[in-house]
């Protein structure tokens, strides 16, 4: 299993520019979330998803959307990209289990010029 | 979810076990302890979790006390590779998902 990936690993926007970040699972997992953290701080959560066709939002959703047509793929949507939208971006995805645990992808690192 | 409360940094000598506190003095009952650790540029890794009894794994041991308020996570010898930020979180499982609220952390260094 490769687990979670994301593309690309890094990428430099011009503000105003909108760009998605792939997120793909292989390990048939319902739940996928995306984060955001910034420099020295702790990880935000911008969306999440429990299942295909079913999206919420998490603590900073503003500036992002989010669709998940399909189990294994959880894209993120940036439709006018800010300065404050610099940042580097976690997908991660776990089970529907009582007490479940989430995989980290690498991680996508966006800088906003 | 509950709010976590660690120290912002820690040193520990390679080969020593690395003693990492968390307080959580609002946890709920139903609410587990999660702990995950990231390694520098790298995405968060989990650690180990529990509720209330004492958990040991190959990366690590969970000690909570009994009125359940505070853990520590114990890395029985830590090496150079174990220097990370760590992540203290409690949860509870609702049927709207498995979101993580991470805090601060424990910057770990680990020295020879």
């Amino acid at each position: 299993n490769a687990g979670v990936t994301q593309t690309p690993k890094f990428r430099i926007l011009k503000i105003g520019q909108s760009m998605t970040l792939q997120c793909t699972q292989d390990m048939n997992h319902n739940y996928m979330y995306w984060y955001r953290q910034d420099p020295g701080m702790g990880l935000k959560l911008i969306y999440y998803s429990v299942g295909a066709g079913i999206t919420d939002k998490g603590e900073v959703p503003n500036g992002y959307n989010v669709s998940r047509s399909t189990t294994e793929d959880f894209p993120l949507r940036l439709e006018l990209a800010a300065p404050s939208q610099t940042s580097v971006y976690f997908c991660a995805s776990s089970s529907v289990n009582r007490v479940e645990t989430q995989y980290f992808g690498p991680g996508t690192r966006l800088l906003v010029l | 979810d509950a709010k976590t409360t660690q120290p912002p940094s820690m040193d520990c000598a390679e080969g020593r076990a690395a003693n990492l506190p968390c307080n959580h003095s609002t946890i709920s009952g139903n609410e587990y302890v999660y702990w995950y650790r990231q390694i520098h540029s790298q995405g968060p890794q989990y650690i180990i979790h529990g509720l209330k009894n004492n958990e040991t794994n190959e990366m690590a041991s969970l000690i909570i006390t009994e009125d359940r308020k505070s853990s520590t996570l114990i890395l029985p010898h830590a090496t150079l590779r174990d220097t990370a930020v760590y992540y203290c979180i409690v949860r509870v499982e609702n049927n709207q998902g498995g979101k993580l609220i991470f805090g601060q952390g424990t910057e770990l260094s680990v020295k020879p």
